[in-house]
């Protein structure tokens, strides 16, 4: 148990769908992430919350649409994604501030097809 | 930009080998360091970390030292398991924006 959870593990949707991937943490953290993690390619930095406020987006196409409702709960909403999107997704949690690690999720395994 | 450079993998050792992992950064400033590991299925975990110069992280019988004047902090560990198969993260966190910065990883293999 890693105190990140992420749901689904798994999802395969099609180039028209639309779903959201969810992320829930009990931690007591303020700061949420996303990341992309694609085989063979570091770690890409999608979004980050700080006290339910977005603080970075990087250049992310807008398929990709990140909602924080309060400091436990990260969503991200997919629509009409690319097959190139096919990878798993990593949630975060930490306080913010320097030297404060994250905590991760297990990841969404996404495939788009 | 703040920026880590890691060890190509794969690497692939024997049980109870000796396990270096390179791991060097470039920062402004006086960045704080991690190691994390990811297991086959799973999310990063933290392994270790160290926030001033000189200081030793250890966990799990791993250790990396924060080395300011070669900027490095290389991961080591005396003898491996087959339970230390994972992918290696080497990151700095910026003291300015916190921002958290990943190496590529590197791939580790442990055989029986």
């Amino acid at each position: 148990e890693t105190g990140v959870t992420q749901t689904p593990r798994h999802l395969v949707m099609g180039m028209t769908n639309k779903k959201s991937l969810k992320c829930e943490q009990h931690l007591g953290h303020n700061a949420m992430y996303w990341y992309k993690q694609s085989a063979k390619k570091p770690l890409e930095l999608m979004f980050v919350y700080s006290l339910e406020e977005r603080v970075e987006n990087n250049s992310v196409p807008s398929r990709f649409s990140p909602e924080c409702p309060n400091s436990s709960h990260l969503f991200l909403h997919l629509h009409t994604l690319q097959p190139e999107d096919s990878a798993l997704y990593l949630c975060a949690s930490s306080h913010e501030g320097q030297g404060s690690p994250l905590h991760f999720g297990n990841g969404t395994r996404l495939t788009v097809t | 930009g703040d920026s880590v450079t890691q060890m190509e993998g794969p690497v692939t050792l024997s049980e109870e080998a000796f396990l270096t992992i390179n791991c060097t950064y470039t920062a402004t400033g006086y960045p704080s360091l991690f190691w994390y590991v990811q297991y086959p299925g799973e999310g990063l975990q933290l392994l270790l970390k160290a926030t001033k110069a000189d200081d030793k992280g250890s966990n799990k019988g791993f250790e990396a030292t924060y080395r300011k004047e070669t900027t490095s902090f290389h991961l080591e560990k005396g003898s491996v398991q087959v339970s230390d198969s994972a992918v290696y993260f080497c990151a700095l966190s910026d003291r300015i924006d916190y921002k958290l910065s990943f190496g590529a990883g590197t791939t580790v293999t442990v055989r029986a």
